[in-house]
């Protein structure tokens, strides 16, 4: 059984330009979470989603970041116009359930390096 | 606010010798509790959890202790060993009304490192 699939496990992006991470949860999990991690740092909850619905983009910042969860395929966290602050690794996550605990399984993140 | 941090950002201990890390949370809502190992390049991996009912639980090799009077939870590692050596974060969620869900918030990490 695959574990959570993230891709690209690297990016490098110039400033201005657009990332797009990929997420692939675990088979038959409909639960996805991004967080992101800065170097030396814990993860920061970023967003919540199920299939075709945001549940909770409380740590998503307003601007340039945008998360979805499409019925087929995999959850796309999309940065526009990328800053050198959003160099960081960023790792999705997803559960067989949302509510009351089921694991939570990571990732193994996508480095984001912007030049 | 939500806050979870850790006491010590290092820890290094000879092999064989028992660790413990430590961890302060501030939110008395939290009510679930997470102890990950994260290694060099890779995403954090599910050690243990305990419930805020419970004061202790363990696990293979590992105990996690939970004081709610001080905010306080512990992971404590047996007989460690070099493979232990990574990053370990703790981190909570907190109870949402009954919709909680896998909302966490991380402490910083200390890093444990296992001289052979």
């Amino acid at each position: 059984n695959a574990g959570v699939m993230q891709n690209p496990r690297h990016l490098v992006r110039r400033r201005g330009q657009e990332a797009r991470l990929r997420c692939s949860p675990m088979k038959g999990h409909s639960h996805v979470y991004w967080y992101r991690q800065l170097p030396e740092e814990g993860l920061k909850f970023m967003v919540y989603l199920q299939k075709e619905n945001i549940i909770d983009e409380s740590g998503m910042p307003k601007e340039r970041f945008s998360a979805e969860f499409p019925k087929e395929g995999p959850s796309i966290l999309r940065i526009q116009q990328v800053v050198r602050g959003d160099s960081a690794a960023y790792f999705c996550a997803s559960s067989t359930r949302g509510g009351d605990t089921g694991e939570l399984f990571f990732g193994e993140g996508s480095r984001l390096t912007v030049l | 606010g939500e806050n979870v941090g850790l006491h010590l950002p290092t820890l290094s201990v000879q092999e064989g010798d028992n660790s413990i890390i430590n961890c302060a949370y501030s939110n008395s809502a939290s009510d679930y509790f997470i102890w990950y190992k994260q290694e060099s390049g890779k995403g954090p991996q599910f050690i243990i959890d305990i419930r805020s009912n419970m004061d202790k639980r363990q696990g293979q090799r590992v105990t996690v202790l939970l004081n709610k009077t001080v905010k306080h939870l512990s992971l404590q590692i047996a007989a460690t060993q070099p493979g232990d050596s990574a990053v370990y974060f703790c981190a909570d969620r907190i109870d949402a009304g009954g919709t909680s869900y896998g909302k966490l918030t991380f402490g910083q990490g200390t890093i444990l490192t296992v001289h052979p």
